[in-house]
């Protein structure tokens, strides 16, 4: 069965900083990897995702992640958070292959964001 | 393309009572999914659907949940004689495989609260 874990749940940051969040899965073939975002009392909106191909993926709103499969990692950075990123983040893997594609979701991780 | 919709975008109801729920996909997309997000986690996985047909249910779809997808456009999501624990957001979300590669579409989702 496939997992996800973020191993945080609240990371706070100043403003202009740079961020990485964490996540790390479980999987037993090829995985299919994906952020989302979550402002409050919203629905999910993606920031970017990895299929295949190059390790390190570009999203919206200058997100990347870099996907490492010897630590079953998938991690998002940004090298300057603004204000307007504070919002709850989501990793979730998807079954590659000829299955359907549904999702498996991490806990998540709230990004507080300080001027 | 316009987004996924859902509706209502909150409904509260007291214990017992019936409620339906609808979600129009993205058009053209043949895939939809359902999940529900409790407080403080991830989305999980309720039902899929390719076209109209029902393909995977959860074992969290208790004999109360049905879902339908009549003609493969859009679908409801009924809860049946409510309990408080089923107090979350339900999310709905939409796809179109594309060879391997498949990317789901969240609409805002419904915020139930049972009495």
């Amino acid at each position: 069965a496939q997992s996800v874990t973020q191993p945080d749940i609240h990371i706070t940051v100043s403003e202009g900083a740079s961020l990485e969040l964490r996540c790390n899965y479980s999987y037993g073939a090829t995985p299919y990897l994906f952020w989302y975002v979550q402002s409050p009392g919203q629905g999910l909106q993606l920031l970017l995702k990895y299929f295949s191909g190059d390790t390190l993926v570009q999203g919206i709103k200058g997100f990347e992640a870099e996907f490492k499969r010897s630590q079953s990692s998938f991690n998002l950075r940004k090298p300057s958070v603004h204000w307007s990123d504070a919002a709850e983040y989501f990793c979730a893997v998807g079954a590659g292959g000829t299955s359907y594609g549904k999702l498996t979701f991490g806990q998540g991780t709230i990004l507080t964001v300080h001027p | 393309d316009t987004g996924v919709s859902q509706d209502p975008r909150h409904k509260i109801t007291k214990r017992g009572q019936n409620v339906t729920f609808r979600c129009d996909p993205i058009s053209e997309h043949n895939r939809l999914y359902w999940y529900r997000q409790t407080l403080g986690q991830g989305p999980e996985f309720l039902t899929y659907f390719q076209n109209e047909a029902q393909l995977e249910k959860s074992r969290l779809l208790s004999d109360r949940f049905s879902a339908e997808r009549p003609k493969g456009s859009f679908s409801t999501l009924e809860i049946q004689r409510t309990e408080q624990g089923d107090s979350a957001m339900y999310l709905c979300a939409s796809s179109r495989r594309q060879g391997y590669q498949e990317t789901q579409y969240f609409g805002p989702g419904t915020r139930l609260l049972v009495l």
